[in-house]
């Protein structure tokens, strides 16, 4: 069966760059969710979207920004990257299900600033 | 503002020891409760989606129970074991809005 697919699955970046990660929902799910894992750090929930919708914000700094597209991928742009970015970032899909729709996540984007 | 708590924040036993850790969310417009368990550098799962008060799930040595009413559920592990370590996420969905309100987890570590 499809999973989620997030790309890439690492990435090595500067100070001060800019960095995209992609995220590919599981086909007919409608919800996408961000989670950023710092090392040794309880995940932290970034942004989540609801049918191309911004449905909730958590944690997300203001250089980052995200949208989900018609094709219900999904992009977390982070700019002006800080060494405190270097994470594992995870994406989760679900479909709502009237809230019990579980939520399935992809094997993680690892981002390291140097 | 509706807030998912989860108690305690970490959690340190024996190989063999059975634990618990709760997880607290508004009970008022409730529709469900999920719980996932993070290891790190490794993908969420998901455990249990719960949604009856009452209810009570059980996979392996783990089991979760709900109370609606209340607004807890807690999520039980009988005999530990060293591959159990990972952060425990409870989760509520309200029915008032299109969005999971996660806690901010149990770190579980089982000492062998």
């Amino acid at each position: 069966a499809a999973g989620v697919i997030q790309s890439p699955r690492h990435l090595i970046k500067e100070k001060r760059e800019t960095a995209t990660l992609k995220c590919y929902p599981i086909p007919r799910h409608d919800t996408v969710y961000w989670y950023q894992q710092g090392p040794g750090q309880d995940p932290q929930f970034l942004i989540s979207f609801y049918e191309k919708m911004q449905s909730d914000k958590g944690s997300i700094p203001d250089r980052f920004s995200a949208q989900q597209f018609s094709d219900y991928h999904s992009e977390l742009n982070m700019s002006s990257l800080e060494l405190g970015d270097s994470a594992l970032y995870f994406c989760a899909s679900s479909l709502v299900l009237g809230g019990t729709g579980e939520l399935f996540f992809g094997e993680g984007s690892r981002l390291t600033v140097l | 503002i509706l807030n998912v708590e989860q108690s305690p924040q970490s959690l340190h036993v024996q190989e063999g020891d059975s634990t618990n850790f709760t997880c607290s969310f508004p009970s008022s417009n409730f529709y469900a409760l999920h719980w996932y368990r993070w290891e790190t550098a490794k993908s969420p799962e998901a455990l249990f989606v719960m949604t009856l008060n009452g209810d009570e799930k059980k996979k392996g040595r783990i089991s979760a129970t709900l109370n609606t009413k209340e607004g807890y559920s807690y999520l039980y592990i009988k005999g530990s074991q060293p591959e159990d370590s990972a952060t425990y996420l409870c989760a509520s969905w309200m029915d008032s809005s299109y969005k999971l309100i996660f806690g901010s987890g149990t770190r579980l570590l089982v000492r062998p």
